[in-house]
């Protein structure tokens, strides 16, 4: 199983500054096979990028993902004020899929 | 556009049996995607409990495989969920879910609090 782990746990920022959140494997993602999620309290989770790199459908140009192998980045370029929520990292190259535990960026 | 709607009961009794069904609606079942189901603990991160193709192939999650079966209604265009022998670690947001073969998830279901408690 490829076990995920995400940093840093809680991200405090103000609105229009930059978040770099980090999701680090404990093997090689396969193909970069790797998907962002955002989760809002009490909403399921919604797909920002897969593939690593590609955004999502709708998703707004200030989400950009990179990465590959082991080390993977989501960067929110300037914090609008309804990103502040949960983010987690999940691969789907290999079974089990697997999910971070999650970065929350908070409004500082 | 894919939608789905998880239903079942939302209390368990420990020792007992948690099930759940998913209603798709907007395609077929039986189209190219796999049908999943991805718990939450309150207050806690996401966990992929198993998958399955309309074929009836299935993946579960090592973790739980002892006590997961999921199944598909064809006839009714649904898919289900059965966890076993469950207990306080059990109680979590249940979300189904749907993707196609090496792909993210595209669809989520709004998700529903199963809590297990005497």
């Amino acid at each position: 199983e490829i076990v995920l782990t995400q940093s840093p746990g809680t991200l405090s920022l103000s609105p229009g500054e930059r978040a770099t959140l980090s999701c680090r494997a404990s093997q090689s993602v396969s193909s970069s096979y790797l998907a962002w999620y955002q989760q809002k309290p009490g909403q399921a989770p919604r797909l920002l990028i897969y593939g690593a790199s590609s955004r999502a459908t709708g998703i707004p140009d200030r989400f950009s993902g990179s990465g590959s192998g082991t080390d993977f980045t989501l960067t929110i370029s300037r914090l609008e004020p309804e990103d502040f929520a949960v983010y987690y990292c999940q691969q789907y190259g290999s079974s089990p899929v697997t999910f971070g535990q999650g970065t929350k960026v908070e409004i500082k | 556009q894919v939608q789905l709607q998880e239903s079942g009961p939302g209390l368990v009794k420990p020792s007992g049996t948690l099930s759940l069904t998913c209603a798709v609606s907007g395609g077929s079942i039986s189209s190219s995607n796999w049908w999943s189901w991805v718990r939450q603990p309150p207050g806690k991160g996401l966990e992929w409990i198993g998958e399955i193709y309309h074929s009836g192939s299935t993946n579960y999650n090592p973790s739980l495989k002892s006590r997961v079966t999921i199944s598909v209604d064809k006839s009714k265009n649904q898919f289900s969920l059965k966890l076993s022998s469950v207990t306080a670690a059990d109680t979590a947001v249940y979300y189904c879910a749907a993707y196609q073969l090496l792909s993210p998830i595209d669809y989520w279901g709004q998700g529903t609090l199963v809590t297990v408690s005497s």
